[in-house]
């Protein structure tokens, strides 16, 4: 079956600009997090949805950063005034359900602001 | 805070050798323990995934390993060939949490 797909695949944006990220997430698993890696480094958490409601957003590193998941299943991740640092490669993952299970990756967006 | 060490941060053996591939985490109140693979710009692929429960879990040529009182997990890949090179990542699920907190990875080069 289909995997988790994220698109765009690469971005590259400009300073200030606003950006939207998208996950399409294995169908049926109820669970999807956001995840950043930088260069170098292993995924950092960011954001966790069960079903439609975001239940811990406590890895978005400020205000600049939102995401929605409005019908369960795809997610967009919004990043307002983009900055350099944000440059970074953003996973989505899916799961099953929630705490204990395996989660699966999509392959990621590029994400390159200049 | 949970912190995951990776040693060594980059590995290379000649084909048919076995390997071990380490992981450290400092919190061992974990729910579970997860082995990922991902190739040069990929996303990662689950490879073992061991409850805390559990002591080792093994996949084909691939087994992990998992003591929580010392807080190690050891990968241990048989008879390793050179698509087995990737970089290996492990990663800790807190207890009663769902965020994985990763290493920064062993990058593995299998020389045919």
């Amino acid at each position: 079956g289909a995997g988790v797909s994220q698109t765009p695949s690469n971005k590259v944006t400009e300073k200030g600009k606003y950006v939207e990220l998208r996950c399409d997430p294995i169908s049926g698993h109820t669970a999807l997090y956001w995840y950043r890696q930088s260069l170098g480094q292993g995924p950092e958490f960011l954001i966790y949805f069960q079903g439609t409601g975001a239940a811990d957003d406590s890895g978005l590193p400020n205000d600049r950063f939102f995401a929605v998941r409005p019908e369960g299943s795809v997610s967009t991740l919004k990043i307002q005034r983009t900055e350099r640092g944000d440059s970074a490669v953003y996973l989505c993952a899916s799961s099953l359900g929630g705490t204990g299970e395996t989660q699966y990756f999509g392959p990621g967006t590029r994400l390159l602001v200049l | 805070k949970q912190e995951v060490t990776q040693i060594p941060a980059a590995l290379s053996v000649p084909e048919g050798e076995n390997l071990v591939l380490n992981c450290s985490f400092t919190d061992s109140a974990i729910y579970n323990l997860q082995w990922f693979r991902q190739d040069p710009g990929k996303g990662l692929t689950s490879l073992l995934l061991i409850q805390s429960s559990q002591r080792e879990q093994t996949s084909g040529r691939l087994n992990a390993s998992l003591d929580k009182s010392s807080g190690r997990s050891t990968l241990y890949i048989a008879a390793s060939q050179p698509g087995d090179s990737a970089t290996y990542l492990c990663a800790a699920s807190g207890a009663g949490s769902y965020q994985l907190t990763f290493g920064k990875g062993t990058k593995l080069s299998v020389i045919p």
